[in-house]
């Protein structure tokens, strides 16, 4: 919802720039790992995800980078356009169990 | 294709009500779950189901009651309403197999004076 965003970590780049956003997954057991988008008054969106034993998978215009020795995700977004203004979560379960641990996310806004 | 879909997508309610949100997923998926989501606190997870007749408590479980007759159906409902369950609600569902996540719906908006 619109109120989503307050108390986040905002993170701003201009237009066409490269974005990067960060998170910090908290188990280290977990096998499975997505980025979601949410848009102000929708729900979050999946965007891309990895499994534990890929370091980096890419998707159109999005790449993901995980560390595991540091329980480390990233989510990189190339040349930002205004329609990525949105809050980015990530999202991290083990495949014994379906539940999610969701980040408290990150606000990412595209100046023009 | 519906996807998940809720409703109401706002609601007020003095405290003290009872209200049920609706949830309904037309993708066969098997894992439906309710979260919360609270400003700076991400998405907290209350109940959850991994299939028609089963249901488990999340995290933040006190408040709410849901049940799970169909495979389609997993409504939330509110016993005695309070402030502290404003918030917005979405839920979600998953087929079993560990990709894509979650699918979610587009949220309730409550607000509980």
């Amino acid at each position: 919802g619109e109120n989503v965003g307050l108390h986040l970590p905002t993170l701003s780049v201009q237009e066409g720039d490269n974005s990067i956003i960060n998170c910090a997954y908290s188990n280290s057991a977990s096998d499975y790992f997505i980025w979601y988008k949410q848009e102000s008054g929708k729900g979050p969106q999946f965007i891309i995800d990895i499994r534990s034993n890929m370091d980096k998978r890419q998707g159109q215009r999005v790449t993901v980078l995980l560390n595991k020795t540091v329980k480390h995700l990233s989510l990189q977004i190339a040349a930002t356009q205004p329609g990525d203004s949105a809050v980015y979560f990530c999202a991290e379960t083990h495949s014994g169990t379906y539940k999610y641990i969701f980040g408290t996310g990150t606000r990412l806004k595209v100046l023009a | 294709n519906a996807g998940v879909t809720q409703t109401p997508k706002f609601q007020v309610l003095k405290t003290g009500q009872s209200m049920t949100l609706q949830c309904a997923q037309d993708m066969n998926h098997e894992y439906m779950s309710w979260y919360r989501q609270d400003p700076g606190m991400g998405l907290r997870l209350i109940h959850y189901s991994v299939g028609a007749g089963i249901t488990d408590q999340g995290e933040v479980p006190n408040g709410y009651n849901v049940s799970r007759s169909t495979t389609e159906d997993f409504p939330l409902r509110l016993l005695s309403a309070a402030p502290s369950q404003t918030s917005v609600y979405f839920c979600a569902s998953s087929a079993r197999e560990l990709s894509y996540g979650y699918t979610f719906g587009s949220g309730t908006r409550l607000t509980v004076v």
